[in-house]
């Protein structure tokens, strides 16, 4: 089975930190992407990325960085967190296109 | 079906019966759906998708329809157990181009024992 594991699954930071969140997946997946789970709003894709150095804007990038070094390992990154930043995190992976997208278990993320 | 409010459609079923789950999905070119179950404190898991070229694809217990015609896809559960209470939620995509998915807000289903 397909394993996305996230670092954390609950993070608290303060308006201003610069926050990282880890992914990681062990199947050798091409893609990989970050989304947000809001209520009423559904996943929403923040960035993803087909190869190592490789990215893309999703629907929502303002306010997020990502960095991809290694195939396995795609990070995502709030330069300067803020209140509106905290949701939950999910983050994912695919082989090749199409194929379903296999989730980790979500970082839970609150800016005080 | 699918609700773009702050409130998820809600789906109670007793235990044994059968659960169908609607999406109505929007982008005509869309050629790719899957269905995610997504449990509390839990990301999403896969549980069946299907392309374009078929109406109806089965799997363990679930069956999802597709009618390309009023841009509809359905999830059906089979004896519906206490362990299929989650949120329920599809996602279009293309088989071609990048291999992004627009997800739904997602149903509710709780099964009542």
């Amino acid at each position: 089975d397909v394993k996305v594991t996230q670092s954390s699954r609950y993070l608290v930071k303060r308006t201003g930190e610069k926050v990282f969140l880890e992914c990681v997946q062990d199947m050798d997946h091409e893609n990989m992407f970050w989304y947000r789970q809001d209520p009423g709003l559904g996943l929403r894709l923040i960035y993803f990325s087909y190869d190592v150095k490789m990215k893309e804007k999703g629907d929502i990038p303002e306010g997020y960085s990502v960095s991809r070094e290694k195939k396995e390992r795609f990070s995502l990154i709030l330069e300067s967190a803020s209140t509106n930043q905290t949701s939950m995190y999910l983050c994912a992976s695919s082989l090749n296109r199409p194929q379903p997208q296999h989730f980790g278990d979500g970082t839970r993320l609150s800016i005080l | 079906g699918e609700s773009v409010g702050l409130h998820l459609p809600t789906l109670s079923v007793q235990e044994g019966d059968n659960s169908i789950i609607n999406c109505a999905y929007s982008n005509s070119a869309s050629d790719y759906f899957i269905w995610y179950k997504q449990e509390s404190g839990k990301g999403p898991q896969f549980i069946i998708d299907i392309r374009s070229n078929m109406d109806k694809r089965q799997g363990q217990r679930v069956t999802v329809l597709l009618n390309k015609t009023v841009k509809h896809l359905s999830l059906q559960i089979a004896a519906t157990q206490p362990g299929d209470s989650a949120v329920y939620f599809c996602a279009e995509g293309a088989q071609t181009g990048a291999n992004n998915l627009f997800f739904g807000t997602g149903t509710r289903l709780t099964v009542i024992p």
